[in-house]
């Protein structure tokens, strides 16, 4: 079977770090990929992870682990406006695209 | 400017009849998705489509159909069969390198 389970919320201030983490369990599995909804909005792709380690780009780093079935999103120096629902979405064969329930973030002042 | 349009982006159905949401694409992207998303809640993949002429089922096709005539084009209806319609839908189109484009969404209300 496939299952995907990342946190539901995540609460921190501007300028924290905030660590979203995503365990997967999906057959055939190509790699992780990462997206960012803001309320009422369309999902807009952050970064993707084929192989294992982090990949940076900016704020954000995303991190795979394939042996572990884990990745995870790094978000460094927190704004206002990264206020919004982060999911993980692992690709499988036949470019079948999964995404999980997802991790509201609410970033404070 | 390249894209993946959606319409409506509002839609009212009344219960018992058909609706098609519209989604078309210029991105020349082979492969093309339909999600659906409840209120605080995630994307489930109702259908998707690697090529024209070849669709598969998600996780949730019961109730839903759809058709890939055109490369562009990725039509959904959903029809009377599905229970509970009321929903944000989403459609997207996919690069490669697990980036996918998505449209607007189109919000449908059964009345």
């Amino acid at each position: 079977g496939q299952s995907l389970e990342q946190p539901s919320e995540v609460t921190a201030v501007e300028g924290a770090i905030v660590q979203i983490n995503c365990t997967y369990q999906t057959s055939g599995f190509y790699g992780l990929s990462w997206y960012q909804q803001h309320d009422g909005g369309a999902p807009t792709f952050l970064s993707y992870n084929a192989l294992d380690g982090l990949e940076e780009t900016g704020r954000f780093s995303s991190f795979l682990s394939r042996s572990d079935s884990y990745g995870y999103l790094l978000l460094q120096e927190l704004q206002m406006k990264d206020s919004a629902s982060y999911f993980c979405a692992p690709k499988a064969a036949g470019n079948k695209l999964t995404f999980g329930g997802g991790t509201r973030v609410l970033v404070k002042p | 400017d390249g894209g993946i349009t959606q319409s409506p982006k509002y839609l009212f159905r009344k219960e018992g009849q058909n609706v098609t949401l519209s989604c078309e694409q210029n991105l020349n992207h082979d492969a093309m998705y339909w999600y659906r998303q409840d209120p605080g809640q995630g994307l489930r993949l109702i259908y998707y489509s690697q090529i024209v002429n070849d669709f598969q089922k998600g996780d949730i096709a019961e109730g839903y159909s759809v058709s890939r005539e055109k490369k562009e084009s990725f039509p959904l209806t959903v029809t009377s069969a599905q229970k509970n319609p009321t929903a944000f839908y989403l459609c997207a189109s996919y690069r490669g390198m697990g980036e996918a484009f998505f449209g607007q969404g189109t919000r449908l209300t059964v009345v």
